[in-house]
Protein backbone atom coordinates (compact mmCIF):
# COMPACT_ATOMS: atom_id res chain seq x y z
CA UNK A 1 0.00 0.00 0.00
CA UNK A 2 0.97 4.04 -0.74
CA UNK A 3 2.77 4.96 2.24
CA UNK A 4 4.37 8.69 3.12
CA UNK A 5 6.75 8.28 6.39
CA UNK A 6 7.72 11.96 7.70
CA UNK A 7 10.38 12.69 9.76
CA UNK A 8 9.53 13.63 13.58
CA UNK A 9 8.51 16.67 15.01
CA UNK A 10 11.33 19.78 15.73
CA UNK A 11 11.18 22.34 17.98
CA UNK A 12 13.25 25.58 16.38
CA UNK A 13 14.77 28.83 17.46
CA UNK A 14 13.57 32.30 15.31
CA UNK A 15 16.26 32.33 12.52
CA UNK A 16 16.96 29.06 12.20
CA UNK A 17 16.42 26.52 9.06
CA UNK A 18 14.42 23.23 9.61
CA UNK A 19 13.92 20.58 6.89
CA UNK A 20 11.31 17.23 6.77
CA UNK A 21 11.41 14.53 5.38
CA UNK A 22 9.08 12.15 3.49
CA UNK A 23 9.82 8.72 2.15
CA UNK A 24 7.53 7.11 -0.22
CA UNK A 25 6.73 3.52 -0.33
CA UNK A 26 4.04 1.32 -2.48
CA UNK A 27 4.46 2.91 -5.78
CA UNK A 28 6.55 4.23 -8.24
CA UNK A 29 8.32 7.11 -7.17
CA UNK A 30 9.33 8.77 -10.60
CA UNK A 31 5.46 8.54 -11.50
CA UNK A 32 4.43 11.72 -9.09
CA UNK A 33 4.81 14.49 -7.44
CA UNK A 34 5.67 15.32 -3.98
CA UNK A 35 3.65 18.07 -2.81
CA UNK A 36 4.07 20.28 0.65
CA UNK A 37 1.01 21.81 2.61
CA UNK A 38 1.55 23.05 5.81
CA UNK A 39 -1.16 23.77 8.93
CA UNK A 40 -1.21 26.10 11.69
CA UNK A 41 -2.94 25.56 14.81
CA UNK A 42 -6.57 25.78 14.16
CA UNK A 43 -5.91 27.11 10.73
CA UNK A 44 -6.62 26.12 7.71
CA UNK A 45 -4.15 24.48 4.97
CA UNK A 46 -1.76 26.34 3.04
CA UNK A 47 -0.14 25.17 0.15
CA UNK A 48 3.57 25.42 -0.40
CA UNK A 49 5.07 23.81 -3.39
CA UNK A 50 5.52 20.80 -4.94
CA UNK A 51 8.36 18.45 -6.90
CA UNK A 52 8.22 16.66 -10.06
CA UNK A 53 10.24 13.18 -8.79
CA UNK A 54 10.64 12.59 -12.54
CA UNK A 55 12.96 15.98 -13.15
CA UNK A 56 12.95 17.57 -10.05
CA UNK A 57 10.96 20.71 -11.06
CA UNK A 58 9.66 22.64 -8.48
CA UNK A 59 6.80 24.89 -8.39
CA UNK A 60 6.65 26.88 -5.08
CA UNK A 61 3.76 29.47 -3.34
CA UNK A 62 4.43 33.13 -4.31
CA UNK A 63 4.61 33.28 -0.01
CA UNK A 64 7.38 31.05 0.38
CA UNK A 65 9.67 32.22 -2.90
CA UNK A 66 12.44 33.58 -1.17
CA UNK A 67 12.86 30.60 1.47
CA UNK A 68 11.43 27.35 0.82
CA UNK A 69 13.36 24.46 -1.43
CA UNK A 70 12.04 21.11 -2.26
CA UNK A 71 14.19 18.39 -3.36
CA UNK A 72 14.22 14.62 -3.92
CA UNK A 73 16.32 11.95 -3.51
CA UNK A 74 15.45 9.18 -6.22
CA UNK A 75 17.50 6.45 -4.75
CA UNK A 76 15.69 6.71 -1.48
CA UNK A 77 12.30 7.64 -2.89
CA UNK A 78 12.59 10.31 -0.26
CA UNK A 79 11.12 14.07 -0.59
CA UNK A 80 12.72 17.37 1.49
CA UNK A 81 10.99 20.79 2.56
CA UNK A 82 14.05 22.82 3.66
CA UNK A 83 12.22 25.96 5.30
CA UNK A 84 14.47 28.96 6.13
CA UNK A 85 14.80 32.01 8.37
CA UNK A 86 12.16 30.62 10.72
CA UNK A 87 9.04 32.98 13.02
CA UNK A 88 6.55 31.70 14.98
CA UNK A 89 4.65 32.57 12.05
CA UNK A 90 6.02 28.97 11.01
CA UNK A 91 4.78 27.26 13.57
CA UNK A 92 2.82 24.39 11.89
CA UNK A 93 2.23 21.04 10.94
CA UNK A 94 4.00 20.35 7.64
CA UNK A 95 2.07 17.73 5.23
CA UNK A 96 3.51 15.86 2.23
CA UNK A 97 1.25 14.37 -0.11
CA UNK A 98 1.37 12.38 -3.33
CA UNK A 99 0.60 14.58 -5.87
CA UNK A 100 1.60 17.12 -8.76
CA UNK A 101 0.18 20.15 -6.68
CA UNK A 102 -3.47 18.99 -7.19
CA UNK A 103 -4.98 15.92 -6.70
CA UNK A 104 -3.00 14.68 -4.12
CA UNK A 105 -4.04 11.15 -3.00
CA UNK A 106 -2.04 9.78 -0.38
CA UNK A 107 -0.58 12.09 2.68
CA UNK A 108 1.85 11.70 5.54
CA UNK A 109 0.66 11.97 8.91
CA UNK A 110 2.23 15.55 9.22
CA UNK A 111 5.27 16.48 11.21
CA UNK A 112 5.00 19.58 13.57
CA UNK A 113 7.07 22.04 13.41
CA UNK A 114 7.30 24.39 16.32
CA UNK A 115 9.22 27.87 16.78
CA UNK A 116 9.76 28.90 19.70
CA UNK A 117 12.63 31.02 21.87
CA UNK B 1 -2.50 36.55 -4.83
CA UNK B 2 -5.55 34.36 -5.86
CA UNK B 3 -8.43 33.02 -3.36
CA UNK B 4 -10.93 30.78 -3.02
CA UNK B 5 -13.73 31.56 -1.09
CA UNK B 6 -15.58 28.87 1.13
CA UNK B 7 -18.74 29.61 3.48
CA UNK B 8 -16.93 28.72 7.60
CA UNK B 9 -19.67 26.87 7.98
CA UNK B 10 -22.89 24.64 6.86
CA UNK B 11 -24.85 22.47 9.07
CA UNK B 12 -27.33 19.70 8.53
CA UNK B 13 -29.68 17.07 10.05
CA UNK B 14 -28.88 13.49 9.19
CA UNK B 15 -30.02 12.19 5.93
CA UNK B 16 -29.81 15.49 4.74
CA UNK B 17 -27.98 16.72 1.91
CA UNK B 18 -25.14 18.94 2.18
CA UNK B 19 -24.05 21.40 -0.34
CA UNK B 20 -20.14 23.02 0.59
CA UNK B 21 -19.39 25.83 -2.25
CA UNK B 22 -16.17 27.10 -3.21
CA UNK B 23 -15.52 30.41 -5.68
CA UNK B 24 -12.51 31.35 -7.72
CA UNK B 25 -11.98 33.63 -11.02
CA UNK B 26 -9.87 30.88 -12.32
CA UNK B 27 -11.82 27.95 -11.51
CA UNK B 28 -13.79 27.86 -15.06
CA UNK B 29 -9.60 27.35 -16.53
CA UNK B 30 -8.78 25.11 -13.70
CA UNK B 31 -10.04 22.00 -12.01
CA UNK B 32 -10.67 21.61 -8.56
CA UNK B 33 -10.36 19.28 -5.85
CA UNK B 34 -12.25 18.80 -2.49
CA UNK B 35 -10.84 17.31 0.76
CA UNK B 36 -12.26 16.23 4.00
CA UNK B 37 -10.20 16.43 7.59
CA UNK B 38 -11.05 15.37 10.29
CA UNK B 39 -9.34 16.70 13.88
CA UNK B 40 -5.82 15.23 13.95
CA UNK B 41 -5.79 13.78 11.08
CA UNK B 42 -4.09 14.01 7.57
CA UNK B 43 -6.68 15.05 4.90
CA UNK B 44 -8.54 12.50 2.88
CA UNK B 45 -9.14 13.38 -0.97
CA UNK B 46 -13.16 13.15 -1.35
CA UNK B 47 -13.14 14.44 -5.27
CA UNK B 48 -11.16 15.32 -8.03
CA UNK B 49 -10.76 17.17 -11.55
CA UNK B 50 -14.58 18.79 -10.40
CA UNK B 51 -16.37 15.55 -10.15
CA UNK B 52 -14.25 12.44 -10.01
CA UNK B 53 -14.57 10.42 -7.07
CA UNK B 54 -11.56 8.50 -5.90
CA UNK B 55 -12.14 4.81 -5.24
CA UNK B 56 -12.96 4.06 -1.48
CA UNK B 57 -15.07 7.37 -1.41
CA UNK B 58 -19.07 6.68 -0.97
CA UNK B 59 -21.29 7.36 -3.79
CA UNK B 60 -22.77 10.06 -1.45
CA UNK B 61 -20.23 12.53 -2.38
CA UNK B 62 -20.12 13.90 -5.48
CA UNK B 63 -18.72 17.52 -7.42
CA UNK B 64 -19.87 19.87 -9.38
CA UNK B 65 -18.63 23.17 -11.45
CA UNK B 66 -20.73 25.72 -12.89
CA UNK B 67 -19.04 29.23 -13.35
CA UNK B 68 -16.57 30.59 -10.84
CA UNK B 69 -18.34 28.21 -8.30
CA UNK B 70 -17.76 24.89 -7.60
CA UNK B 71 -20.08 22.61 -5.54
CA UNK B 72 -19.17 19.73 -3.00
CA UNK B 73 -22.72 17.71 -2.19
CA UNK B 74 -22.90 15.08 0.36
CA UNK B 75 -26.36 13.20 0.21
CA UNK B 76 -28.06 11.71 3.10
CA UNK B 77 -25.34 13.27 5.48
CA UNK B 78 -23.96 10.84 8.08
CA UNK B 79 -22.75 11.81 11.24
CA UNK B 80 -19.16 10.58 10.35
CA UNK B 81 -19.06 13.59 7.36
CA UNK B 82 -18.72 15.76 10.02
CA UNK B 83 -15.27 17.28 9.17
CA UNK B 84 -13.65 20.29 7.81
CA UNK B 85 -13.50 20.12 4.36
CA UNK B 86 -11.34 22.29 1.82
CA UNK B 87 -11.47 23.29 -1.73
CA UNK B 88 -8.28 22.95 -4.17
CA UNK B 89 -7.20 24.75 -6.66
CA UNK B 90 -5.11 26.53 -9.05
CA UNK B 91 -4.12 30.13 -10.51
CA UNK B 92 -2.87 31.06 -13.78
CA UNK B 93 0.78 29.69 -13.25
CA UNK B 94 -0.51 26.32 -11.55
CA UNK B 95 0.30 27.25 -8.62
CA UNK B 96 -1.78 25.98 -5.83
CA UNK B 97 -4.40 27.03 -3.46
CA UNK B 98 -6.60 25.90 -0.84
CA UNK B 99 -9.91 27.56 0.16
CA UNK B 100 -10.52 28.81 3.84
CA UNK B 101 -12.13 25.61 5.05
CA UNK B 102 -15.37 24.92 5.16
CA UNK B 103 -16.78 23.09 8.69
CA UNK B 104 -19.63 20.79 8.57
CA UNK B 105 -22.01 20.16 11.34
CA UNK B 106 -24.35 16.99 11.93
CA UNK B 107 -27.17 18.43 13.72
Amino acid sequence: QIQLVQSAAEVKKPGASVKVSCKASGYNFLSHGITWVRQAPGQGLEWMGWISAYNGNTNYAQKFQDRLTINRDTATSTAYMELRSLTSDDTAVYFCARGNGYECDSWGPGTLVTVSS
Amino acid sequence: SYELTQPPSVSVSPGQTARITCSGDALPKQYAYWYRQKPGQAPVLVIYKDSERPSGIPERFSGSSSGTTVTLTISGVQAEDEADYYCQSADSSATGVFGGGTKLTVL
